[in-house]
């Protein structure tokens, strides 16, 4: 696509469920990472792919946290248990190569209630 | 660590007029890339202008420049001839060999008619 895609745009879900986001990055964009912003605040960096491997997922905030790429295009952030502190938006972005201009997504805003 | 610090929460202009907002960092690497984002409500993080570390030039883009002062360590967005459309929140943003784009907290901008 002409841009970084991310469904759904809006989620809203209860306490204790399971969720999954998706991302499908700018095609041929080797490098995907995901990001999350509290309201009022600056993204957070959760994880960056380089292919289908997570290069670094150091900014996973626990082990509810977790994200693939198997064919090294389409992303998905899964996150089990969600709490209400998960409540933020989720954004995903791409870049040709690492180190290149980055391009993000417009991001899932997930609400948990 | 790397660290990216916006100390204006917010900022307003008039219309037609100059605004600079200000930006400092900090990183070990002596090859980072610098850059800026707007994100208005829409949510989605619009690249402004980007500075590659090694360059001495500061990077112009139309109505956007910056004030790169390496030895300082900041980074500052000028916005000459205000529109109302530059209304948004604007983030500075460090890249480098961790592979993360760390993002300052954010500047909410608002022009006034």
């Amino acid at each position: 696509g002409a841009g970084v895609s991310q469904t759904p745009s809006n989620k809203v879900t209860e306490k204790g469920k399971y969720v999954e986001l998706r991302c499908d990055p700018i095609s041929g964009h080797t490098a995907l990472y995901w990001y999350r912003q509290s309201l009022g605040q600056g993204p957070e960096f959760l994880i960056y792919f380089q292919g289908t491997g997570a290069a670094d997922d150091s900014g996973l905030p626990n082990d509810r946290f977790f994200a693939v790429r198997p064919e090294g295009s389409v992303s998905t952030l899964k996150i089990q248990r969600t709490e209400r502190g998960d409540s933020a938006v989720y954004l995903c972005a791409s870049s040709l190569l690492s180190g290149n201009t980055i391009y993000f997504g417009e991001g899932s805003w997930l609400t948990v209630v | 660590a790397q660290t990216v610090t916006q100390s204006q929460p917010e900022m307003s202009v008039q219309e037609a007029e100059t605004v600079t907002l200000s930006c400092t960092y900090d990183t070990s690497e002596s090859n980072y890339y610098l850059f800026w984002y707007k994100q208005p409500p829409s949510r989605q993080m619009i690249l402004v202008i980007r500075q590659e570390a090694y360059k001495q030039q500061n990077a112009t883009e139309n109505r956007f420049s910056v004030n790169f002062q390496k030895a300082a360590k900041s980074f500052s967005l000028k916005i000459s001839d205000s529109q109302l459309g530059d209304t948004a929140m604007y983030f500075c943003a460090l890249w480098d060999s961790s592979y993360k784009l760390i993002f300052g907290s954010g500047t909410r901008l608002l022009v006034r008619p």
